[in-house]
């Protein structure tokens, strides 16, 4: 079945405690991104990634980081949380042949950062 | 940079009746629209997807427009039913000074009531 895997799907962190969340999917796709979703604000994209070893900043970076060493996985990395990132996480990934690709969601990752 | 803007904000009806959802961009230059649905706390979930070379698609009760010229799409929903409470969100994939770049609207959050 095609799809995109977050883990872990709820998390509760102190400030200061590096995690990191994982995306992977199995449709070969080359694009993927990583987006975080708060209630009146919308869905705002974090970092994309065009392919392997190609990674880009969104609209909200500043905290993260990505990496993009395999096709299949895109982690999202905080450093070092803040309570400021509590939020809902959301990867996604399309195949980027031709810019036509429709684009998949994982079912999101909760963060709550105490 | 796209902005995406989607109208209502919010919409209430009761069961049976057809719908009418909107979205506008401000950049023509897009490679394709894409409609979504999603559950409260849940991912989001591909609907329609449309080139920018179309000017509808259609999925059972559901039928999206592109008019491109005017950076418009609407998504048509016929013969509303509870099960289609939502929030529906539209999404651009850029073609201009963000090339491959996605840009959401803030959604449409319906509810249809028996």
């Amino acid at each position: 079945e095609a799809q995109v895997t977050q883990n872990p799907r709820y998390l509760i962190t102190v400030t200061g405690k590096k995690l990191t969340v994982t995306c992977s999917q199995n449709m070969n796709h080359e694009y993927m991104s990583w987006y975080r979703q708060d209630p009146g604000l919308g869905l705002r994209q974090i970092y994309y990634s065009m392919n392997v070893e190609v990674t880009d900043k969104g609209d909200v970076p500043e905290g993260y980081k990505v990496s993009r060493k395999e096709k299949r996985n895109f982690p999202l990395i905080l450093e070092s949380p803040s309570p400021n990132q509590t939020s809902l996480y959301f990867c996604a990934s399309s195949s980027y042949r031709g810019n036509t690709g429709e684009l998949f969601f994982g079912e999101g990752s909760r963060l709550t950062v105490l | 940079k796209q902005e995406v803007t989607q109208i209502p904000a919010a919409l209430s009806v009761p069961e049976g009746e057809n719908l009418v959802l909107n979205c506008s961009f401000t950049d023509s230059a897009i490679y394709n629209l894409q409609w979504f649905r999603q559950d409260p706390g849940k991912g989001l979930t591909s609907l329609l997807l449309i080139q920018s070379s179309q000017r509808e698609q259609t999925s059972g009760r559901l039928n999206a427009s592109l008019d491109k010229s005017s950076g418009r799409s609407t998504l048509y929903i016929a013969a509303s039913q509870p099960g289609d409470s939502a929030t529906y969100l539209c999404a651009v994939r850029d073609r201009g000074s963000t090339l491959g770049r996605l840009y959401f609207g803030r959604g449409t959050q319906l509810t249809v009531w028996p």
